[in-house]
Parts: structure tokens; sequence; C-alpha cells
């Protein structure tokens, strides 16, 4: 039980373009969602979190402009990167909690690349 | 600043023995702790989690928590070198939902 999903595994854009980011949560409702994000040889860094029908929560220093969250349903979150430039490139893990426990079981992560 | 701090590594342990990784922490507020392994390249998985004093042990893995010192360590036993990877430490901090993660502490199990 606990599968979280990531969809796509890996994307390369140009600079300037968009990239969305789905994150789902596979056997059971995920009341609240989070997204991290992991730069080469350093650890995760919380970016935002979601609770399903409400506005995200950024972490100080995220731009929430440019990192739009999106968390329509009990098991569907989406991130958009908007207008993604070099320095954007890293590793985006989303993770989910049930509701009565503070768990967080993570997908698989969405290595992106932008040229 | 609230932090959590893990030495970087390399540990290096023979195959069998245990391993010993630790963890420290800066806010006393802090209720929620969990141990997650990380192999190069994929997401943390998490190994366990634990909330109160003392010790947790699930199979070869034993998670120990000491508030008033204000650090949590994990113990693997019977080391495999499918054990070698980065074990995260991560905290949820008094007041907030995600994780405040520790660097990470590189362990290498020796066949």
């Amino acid at each position: 039980g606990a599968v979280v999903s990531q969809h796509p595994s890996r994307v390369i854009c140009k600079s300037g373009t968009s990239v969305k980011i789905e994150c789902r949560s596979l056997d059971f409702q995920a009341t609240t969602m989070f997204w991290y994000r992991q730069f080469p040889k350093q650890s995760l860094m919380l970016m935002a979190t979601s609770n399903e029908g409400s506005k995200a929560t950024y972490e100080q220093g995220v731009e929430k402009d440019k990192f739009l969250i999106n968390h329509a349903s009990l098991t569907l979150s989406t991130l958009t990167v908007t207008s993604a430039h070099p320095e954007d490139s890293s590793f985006y893990i989303c993770s989910a909690s049930t509701g009565g426990t503070d768990t967080q079981y993570f997908g698989p992560g969405t290595r992106l690349t932008v040229l | 600043q609230k932090e959590v701090e893990q030495n970087s590594g390399p540990l290096s342990v023979p195959e069998g023995a245990i391993a010993s990784l630790n963890c420290t922490y800066s806010d006393r507020g802090s209720q929620s702790f969990f141990w997650y392994r990380q192999y190069s390249g994929k997401s943390p998985e998490l190994i366990m989690s634990i909330y109160s004093n003392g010790d947790k042990e699930d199979g070869r893995f034993t998670a120990q928590l000491n508030k008033a010192s204000q650090y949590v360590s994990l113990l693997i036993r019977d080391s495999q070198p499918s054990d070698s990877a980065t074990y995260l430490c991560a905290v949820i901090i008094g007041g907030a939902d995600g994780l405040t993660f520790g660097k990470g502490t590189h362990l290498i199990i020796q066949p």
C-alpha cells in the first residue's frame, strides 16, 4: 500500500517553456501532498505543501508564480514550472500523506533538464 | 535556525556488522522523526518513523530517539551490501507539515 506515482520520470525542455509534473496517490486518498526539490549532492528541500481544494503554501524563497501547484482531487497534484530556465534543472519529488498520520510516501521523482 | 544535522560520511562498515547512523536536530518542538533510504538517482524510501523516546525495532533496523538530547539514531544489524545507500534523517519541525531533511549519511557496506 501507500504507492505514489509521478509522471513524467524525466523531461528535457528548452529555456522559456513550461513543464507540468503529475503526482498521484494510487491506493490511498492523500489529504496533503508535498513538493520537494533536490539538486545534485544536496538533500531534499521542501518547496510547497498543498491540501486538496486549497491554495498551496510555499516555503520561503520559492516563487509561487513560477511553480504553480494544483491539488484538485484527493489523488492528484500537479506542479507546473513556468518559463523554465537552466537553474530550474533539478530532481523534483512529490510525497503524499493520509489523514491522521504524518508519514509521507514519496513518488519516484521527475528529473527536469532545462537546456 | 531550525536544522537537522548528519555526518555526511562516507561511513564504511564490513558486511555483517552493525551500522550506526546519527542525527541531531535543533528544534525542541519537533515531534515526528523519520529515517529514509535513498539510492543514487532514486527517490527516498521510508525505513521507519519514531515519535516516542526509546527504541523502535523493525526487522534489522532499530531507531532510537532521545528528545532531551535532541538526537535520533538508526542501527542496521547484519549489514548487507544492498544496504549501501544514503540515509536521510527527516524531522517535522514544530508547527510545520513538511519534512526538514538532513544532508544524509552515505553508507558503504564492504563485502
